[in-house]
């Protein structure tokens, strides 16, 4: 049974660094042909991605926020790991990890349930 | 970076109704990248479709995917109660993801 799980702060406050885990069961991060995504969703609005990491430690991140991102994994822990800087009021969103099946399609089949992070003083 | 409008943004249908929904990329996407989710209030979204018109495991027939280059469908022949949902395309190209800003499909 495949299942991934988001943890991390509730309230962060402006200027300060968002750190969220993603722990899954069900699959390996040693699987050459899976990833796992992140994609935040602020309330009311649509789905952004965020970042993904493959096995290889392949990394992609979205251009409009590549700057502040940064993406990990720790294969023997089961977890992959996003670090935001310098939150501002504007990325308050629920974030989500996904599985990514298949490197050569890139859809996102099993979803965690989420996490919702506010970003205030 | 590609760019996917969906179209229109709110549907209002009753149970048993067709519903057509559009997603429109702002340059051609590969068949092979293109997905569908359905996303109902304080939920994850579900993975509908898969390289386009690839139904995902465990999802009803009524649902359906199609098209091509810049333009693909998502149709729901016959509406069920439990259809009443916002539905996202995403794609996947140059290394990057991105997902349209959603079609609402609410009870007439």
């Amino acid at each position: 049974q495949v299942t991934l799980k988001e943890s991390g702060p509730v309230l962060v406050k402006p200027t300060e660094t968002l750190t969220l885990t993603c722990t899954v069961s069900g699959f390996s991060l040693s699987n050459a042909r899976m990833g796992v995504s992140w994609i935040r969703q602020p309330p009311g609005k649509a789905l952004e991605w965020l970042a993904h990491i493959f096995s290889n430690d392949e990394k992609s991140y979205s251009t409009s926020l590549k700057s502040r991102l940064t993406i990990s994994k720790d294969t023997s822990k089961s977890q992959v790991v996003l670090t935001m800087t310098n939150m501002d009021p504007v990325d308050t969103a629920t974030y989500y990890c996904a599985r990514i099946p298949l490197r050569s399609l890139r859809y996102l089949d099993y979803w965690g349930q989420g996490t919702l992070v506010t970003v205030s003083s | 970076e590609i760019v996917l409008t969906q179209s229109p943004g709110t549907l209002s249908l009753s149970p048993g109704e067709r519903a057509t929904l559009s997603c429109r990329a702002s340059q051609s996407v590969s068949s092979s990248y293109l997905a569908w989710y359905q996303q109902k209030p304080g939920q994850a979204p579900r993975l509908l479709i898969y390289g386009a018109s690839s139904r995902a495991t465990g999802i009803p027939d009524r649902f359906s995917g199609s098209g091509s280059g810049t333009d693909f469908t998502l149709t729901i022949s016959r509406l069920e109660p439990e259809d009443f949902a916002v539905y996202y395309c995403q794609q996947y190209g140059s290394s990057l993801i991105t997902f349209g800003g959603g079609t609402k499909v609410e009870i007439k």
